[in-house]
């Protein structure tokens, strides 16, 4: 049975930087992308990047220039770093794992089908 | 703005079928695969349908997805008081080359 176990600070001071990791424990930590989804309190799911085994990341265009992913094979952990948040961050943090292949198109997006338990990440001075 | 829309509430009771639509574009449903999940008050997403129509182990057979050209629809049969939660819908979007969510709909079983 796959788990996914996330974890980071919950409170940030604007323009500090977030940062979370999240632990994969069962199944196998290659040929999976690893994620990350944030929700703003009462709003609808954003996709932030993910990263895959190998380090090969995919950043939403609209976060990149803050974004910051990597992942350590040998603890079977991946990680986000955001950079100078501000309010508009304030959301629930979740990892999760992505199904899939970019090398077959028809099959590239078979859903996240294991998530974290979320952190609630808030911004505010 | 979410780039594919969907409804922002929809209701039935219990035993009928409901169905949520997912309306997108070319560049994402009318090109890509599309699933849905399921979000409880406080708790993270659980995959429902993927690649339009396909249920994962576990999910009972009262949920069923299908695709018309840009959108897709979950259909919920048999309804139950459980079935009261947020849907959303994905689907990967060519042109932010990542996948793209619905704004949700929130379904309440009267």
């Amino acid at each position: 049975q796959v788990q996914l176990q996330q974890w980071g600070a919950g409170l940030l001071k604007p323009s500090e930087t977030l940062s979370l990791t999240c632990a994969v424990y069962g199944g196998s930590f290659s040929g999976f992308y690893w994620s990350w989804i944030r929700q703003p309190p009462g709003k609808g799911l954003e996709w932030i990047g993910e990263v895959t085994h190998s380090g090969s990341t995919r950043y939403n265009p609209s976060l990149r220039s803050r974004v910051i992913m990597s992942v350590d094979t040998s603890t079977n952990q991946f990680s986000l770093k955001l950079t100078s948040v501000t309010a508009a961050d304030t959301a629930v943090y979740y990892c999760a794992r992505r199904r899939g292949s970019d090398v077959i198109v028809a099959v590239r997006f078979l859903g996240y089908d294991y998530w974290g338990q979320g952190n609630l990440v808030t911004v505010s001075s | 703005q979410s780039v594919l829309t969907q409804p922002p509430s929809a209701s039935a009771t219990p035993g009928q079928r409901v169905t949520i639509s997912c309306s997108g574009s070319r560049s994402n449903i009318g090109t890509n695969t599309a699933n849905w999940y399921q979000q409880l008050p406080g708790s993270a997403p659980k995959l429902l349908i993927y690649n339009f129509n396909q249920r994962p182990s576990g999910v009972p057979d009262r949920f069923s997805g299908s695709k018309s050209g840009t959108s897709a629809s979950l259909a919920i049969s048999g309804l139950q008081s459980e079935d009261e939660a947020e849907y959303y819908c994905a689907a990967w979007d060519d042109s932010l080359n990542g996948p793209v969510f619905g704004g949700g709909t929130k379904l309440t079983v009267l």
